[in-house]
């Protein structure tokens, strides 16, 4: 089957840094994207690698390898509004993409 | 300013009602998609479009149905086959495949009355 596993909750303090990890089993695949989601709104796109290594976006990186087929989404400098669910989410080609479950970020004071 | 309106933002149906959920964006995107969120859970793809009048089936297509007239609109029907249509249902579009990223609407929340 198709299927990316991912941490149901992680919590951390603000100011930290903090690593989303990611496993994937998926037929054709072609890339990891993120995710984020805050409680009842829209998800918005935070980055995709195709690549292995380190994909960097201000605060927010994201790393692959594809021979550990594993994959994960870095924090850091923690801000409250960080507090939200985290998806990975495998393109398998053309227009299917499927999501993991999300991971449930809590950022502490 | 471009972007996915997903209307109404709640919606009770009831039993053996067919609701039709709006899906609008002025991105000008070819693709768009019809997601299913249960809490908890991560989406689960009902339909895509790739391009106007033409649509397939996702994962979990059953008791559902599309069209795909205008490029702008990609309307969801929950027909009454649906029997747990209780849901977050969210809307989306992207430039082409989805290696692109996706836009998102706000959401339908569907409920049985």
């Amino acid at each position: 089957g198709q299927s990316l596993e991912q941490p149901s909750e992680v919590t951390a303090v603000e100011g930290a840094i903090v690593q989303i990890n990611c496993t994937y089993q998926t037929s054709g695949f072609y890339g990891l994207s993120w995710y984020q989601q805050h409680d009842g709104g829209a998800p918005t796109f935070l980055s995709y690698n195709a690549l292995d290594g380190l994909e960097e976006t201000g605060r927010f990186s994201s790393f692959l390898s594809r021979s550990d087929s594993y994959g994960y989404l870095l924090l850091q400098e923690l801000q409250m509004k960080d507090s939200a669910s985290y998806f990975c989410a495998s393109n398998t080609g053309g227009f299917k993409t499927i999501f993991g479950a999300g991971t449930r970020l809590f950022v502490k004071a | 300013d471009g972007g996915i309106t997903q209307s109404p933002k709640y919606l009770f149906r009831k039993e053996g009602q067919n609701v039709t959920l709006s899906c609008e964006q002025n991105l000008n995107h070819d693709a768009m998609y019809w997601y299913r969120q249960d809490p908890g859970q991560g989406l689960r793809l009902i339909y895509y479009s790739q391009i106007v009048n033409d649509f397939q089936k996702g994962d979990i297509a059953e008791g559902y149905s599309v069209s795909r007239e205008k490029k702008e609109s990609f309307p969801l029907t929950v027909t009454s086959a649906q029997k747990n249509p209780t849901a977050f249902y969210l809307c989306a579009s992207s430039v082409g495949t989805s290696n692109q990223p996706q836009h998102f609407g706000d959401g339908t929340r569907l409920s049985i009355l």
